[in-house]
Formats: C-alpha cells, sequence, structure tokens
C-alpha cells in the first residue's frame, strides 16, 4: 500500500491549487481517503474525507467553504483544492487512507492505516 | 487548543517505560475507538495503535494501547533513542460536529 503525494508549491495569495494523493498496491475503490493539516501552532487537523467509490465527501465544519475534495477512480487520485489561498493555508497537508466510513466509526476500522509523504504548501506574497 | 487533551512532553532513559495520557469527553473517546500515531522527525504520521489496543503488523509489542471511560493511554517499554517522536491520539467525535480529532500531540525524549 502506498499514497504518494504531489510536490511541494510556493503561491501567493489568492492564487488557486490543487494537489494530489495517488493510491497504489489496494483496490483505490474501497477506502476513504482523509486529507490531515498539520502546521507548527495547530499541530493535526482532520480537514475531509472522500470514498473514492462514488465520491461521498465529509468535510469538518472548520474547512467547508475553503477548501474541495474530489477523487479521479479511473486514475486511483485523490484532490485537494483551493480556489483562493490565503496565508493562514501555509502548512503541511497528508492524504491518509481510513478503512471504513467515518458513520460508522463506533463500530471500528475508522483509523489511518497509510498515509502519504506530505505535501508542504507556503503562500507568501 | 486541541479537543483530545496529550501532554506536551514526556522523557526518560533508555529501557525504561514511558505512558502517554489523552483525554476526551464522552461523544469522543468515550464512544469510539481511539487510534494513536508515531511521527518521526521530518516524516509523516504512522500508526501505531488502532481500535484501543490493537498493534498493526510490524509494530513491536514494546507499544501497547488502553482506554477506560473517557482516556486512553500510550504506553512505551523498553525505551529507545529511535522511538525519540511525537505521537498524537486520535478518534472520532460522535457529536453535532462529526469530525475526526486528534490531540495536541506528545513530544516523546529519550535521555
Amino acid at each position: 500500500v502506498q499514497l504518494v503525494q504531489s510536490g511541494a508549491e510556493v503561491k501567493k495569495p489568492g492564487e488557486s491549487l490543487k494537489i494530489s494523493c495517488k493510491g497504489s498496491g489496494y483496490r483505490f475503490t474501497s477506502y476513504w481517503i482523509a486529507w490531515v493539516r498539520q502546521t507548527p501552532g495547530k499541530g493535526l487537523e482532520w480537514m475531509g474525507i472522500i470514498y473514492p467509490g462514488d465520491s461521498d465527501t465529509i468535510y469538518s465544519p472548520s474547512f467547508q467553504g475553503q477548501v474541495t475534495i474530489s477523487a479521479d477512480e479511473s486514475i486511483d487520485t485523490a484532490y485537494l483544492q483551493w480556489t483562493s489561498l490565503k496565508a493562514s493555508d501555509t502548512a503541511m497537508y497528508y492524504c491518509a487512507r481510513q478503512p471504513s466510513s467515518p458513520r460508522y466509526c463506533s463500530d471500528g476500522d475508522c483509523y489511518f492505516d497509510s498515509w502519504g509523504q506530505g505535501t508542504l504548501v507556503t503562500v507568501s506574497s | 487548543q486541541s479537543v483530545l487533551t496529550q501532554p506536551p512532553s514526556v522523557s526518560a532513559a533508555p529501557g525504561q517505560k514511558v505512558t502517554i495520557s489523552c483525554s476526551g469527553s464522552s461523544s469522543k473517546i468515550g464512544s469510539n475507538y481511539v487510534s494513536w500515531y508515531q511521527q518521526l522527525p521530518g516524516t509523516a504520521p504512522k500508526l501505531l495503535i488502532y481500535e484501543d489496543d490493537k498493534r498493526p503488523s510490524g509494530i513491536p509489542d514494546r507499544f501497547s494501547g488502553s482506554k477506560s471511560g473517557t482516556s486512553a493511554t500510550l504506553g512505551i517499554t523498553g525505551l529507545q533513542t529511535g522511538d525519540e517522536a511525537d505521537y498524537y491520539c486520535g478518534t472520532w467525535d460522535s457529536s453535532l460536529s462529526a469530525v475526526w480529532v486528534f490531540g495536541g500531540g506528545t513530544k516523546v525524549t529519550v535521555l
């Protein structure tokens, strides 16, 4: 199992960006893919999650409307995108695989068993 | 301020044991399984413990997890220099907010 993310990005405020996470070594459409932000000040923050099999997506209220999570099952790739970046979006972003739907976490299989290597996004004028 | 509370740091000598606590609420740890992640410097997090106390394949039994009520604990025995890392707990929040939450992380230092 491997999740390979796209490379580091340097952008200006107001620019758009789409980063990717390509899965391999497993059936991509059978697992959920989450996006997690890491900043020095706030640690790990869960942004949202998508099921590539049907594109069912759940967003954290903190990130709803700020980013878009999508997936293309034909190329086993999930995406995280912004339409207008802010300096506060500067962070490391990780994708991570989750075996089960977050709607049934009390039943188990809710954990991140494989992580991408991270994509560093720097937003600066 | 993270939703799950962890001590910022713990330390011990090589060969000793450390425990890391993770406390939350009934809608979080009290209702859902807890997982733990190890983040070595400059690397992505890695799953260490899932469903409160299970170890993925390849994780040594020096690492253990437990849960009681609204608190969980990660234990590391036979501490090694290679265990120096940040450790995070995480769980689903079943309240109205319905999000995954992480603890603030604990830095383990091997003296």
